[in-house]
């Protein structure tokens, strides 16, 4: 069974710190997908990215980065330099090809002034 | 207005009463996705469809029902509401799922916050 862990219940630093959510997930797979999602306090729900199973380079996208290591099932993501408007409840997921989406409970960043 | 929509937004009813979500999306995705959000359990997946008139079970199935008769409408129907059904539920679309470079991420509508009595 799929099943995706997010250590860190809520996290608190504050802005112009970097910070790293973890996720580690179980997959008898070998061929599956990992997202990220953004849940900001006004409640919708954003992607952030989307990485296959086949494709371990590391991803940098401004402030944001994710290290995918498939040795240790993780698939962590970094703030840079973070702001205020960071502030959000981020997910972690993970697709076997559409047979089963699995979230993760989420991990509570606030990052204060 | 283009993109995915959800109503109500806010509904309380009652326990025994039936309930519809309506969900539409203006993209023509082929699938679509009902989940519920729960403190602690993340998001989970209630039901998805693959197209109009296929429909399957996700993680947590039981009391709902949905169908899908035109690609662009998914409701999702509580036919006698419980308490433990007090969620949000999101409604959200893809173009495709699957081994494909045309892989794509769901879109996410609104919410709708459901409160039962």
């Amino acid at each position: 069974a799929q099943k995706v862990t997010q250590a860190q219940t809520e996290i608190s630093v504050v802005e112009k710190e970097d910070v790293t959510l973890d996720c580690v997930y179980e997959t008898r797979d070998t061929t599956y997908y990992l997202f990220w999602y953004k849940q900001p306090p006004s409640g919708e729900l954003v992607f952030l990215i989307r990485r296959n199973s086949f494709d371990e380079q590391n991803e940098i996208s401004g402030r944001y980065s994710w290290n995918f290591q498939k040795s240790t099932s993780s698939f962590n993501f970094t703030i840079t330099a973070s702001q205020v408007v960071d502030s959000a409840v981020y997910f972690c997921a993970l697709d076997n090809y559409g047979q089963n989406f699995v979230f993760g409970p989420g991990t509570r960043l606030s990052v204060l002034p | 207005d283009a993109g995915i929509t959800q109503s109500p937004r806010y509904k309380i009813t009652e326990t025994g009463r039936q309930v519809t979500l309506m969900c539409h999306q203006t993209w023509s995705h082929s699938y679509m996705f009902w989940y519920r959000q729960d403190l602690g359990h993340g998001l989970r997946l209630i039901y998805y469809s693959a197209a109009a008139d296929i429909t399957d079970k996700g993680e947590v199935p039981d009391g709902y029902v949905v169908s899908r008769s035109k690609t662009e409408n998914f409701p999702l129907t509580l036919e006698s509401a419980t308490r433990s059904q007090t969620s949000v539920y999101f409604c959200a679309s893809s173009e495709s799922i699957g081994a494909s470079s045309s892989y794509n991420e769901q879109f996410f509508g609104p919410g709708t916050r459901l409160t039962v009595l």
